[in-house]
């Protein structure tokens, strides 16, 4: 089974600062990676899908690159609503989640 | 708009079961396979059922495998989670959700669903 490694685990940074969250796969993914925005007591939120493809309605700050077992998630000016937590997921059976990065308020 | 309005929750005692629904709306639900994904509290987003557009095919996660049913009524769009022999451990708000080949977009507003004696 595919396991998704994010990291870091929490990520500490002021407003207007740049964001990069990881996800490692422990197998090849191709780009058959998305990203997920979610705030608590709310659904997930697509971000990015196919690694690198910004989803309907998602501002260009944020952006996706990589591809096989490396993956970056990069906000390049984090707003005041991007402090969250993140999840990377692989397509295809399982869906497998990574863990989360928590991007919060220093 | 795309819709997918869930109901169904509930706190159960363990061993017991419960029916979660996704009534969905705002597109053609018999076009899209959809899925299912749960959330312990304070916990990450974990996988649990998927099933195909036509819903002939189900696969599921191997911790609910046997106890869970994914199930679809394409004809009142609704999508379903039958879940028996209920445990502590399935504690978790469920959440319903499209995929599509831009990715999963639409997600129901979650469930919670208790289980404790």
């Amino acid at each position: 089974e595919i396991v998704l490694t994010q990291s870091p685990a929490t990520l500490s940074l002021s407003p207007g600062e740049r964001a990069t969250l990881s996800c490692r796969a422990s197998q090849n993914l191709g780009n058959f990676l998305a990203w997920f925005q979610q705030k608590p007591g709310q659904a997930p939120r697509l971000l990015i899908y196919d690694a690198s493809i910004r989803a309907t309605g998602i501002p260009a700050r944020f952006s996706g690159s990589g591809s096989g077992t490396d993956f970056t998630l990069t906000i390049s000016s984090l707003e005041p609503e991007d402090f969250a937590v993140y999840y990377c997921q692989k397509r295809g059976n399982p869906w497998t989640f990574g863990h989360g990065t928590k991007v919060e308020v220093k | 708009q795309v819709q997918l309005v869930q109901s169904g929750g509930g706190v159960v005692q363990p061993g017991r079961s419960l029916r979660l629904s996704c009534a969905a709306s705002g597109f053609t639900f018999s076009g899209h396979a959809m899925h299912w994904v749960r959330q312990a509290p304070g916990k990450g987003l974990e996988w649990v059922a998927v099933i195909t557009s036509d819903g002939t095919t189900a696969d599921y996660t191997d911790s609910v495998r046997g106890r869970f049913i994914i199930s679809r009524d394409n004809s009142k769009n609704t999508l379903y989670l039958q879940m028996d022999s209920l445990r502590v451990q399935d504690t978790a708000v469920y959440f319903c959700a499209r995929e599509s080949s831009s990715g999963w977009h639409y997600w129901g507003q979650g469930t919670l669903v208790t289980v404790s004696s």
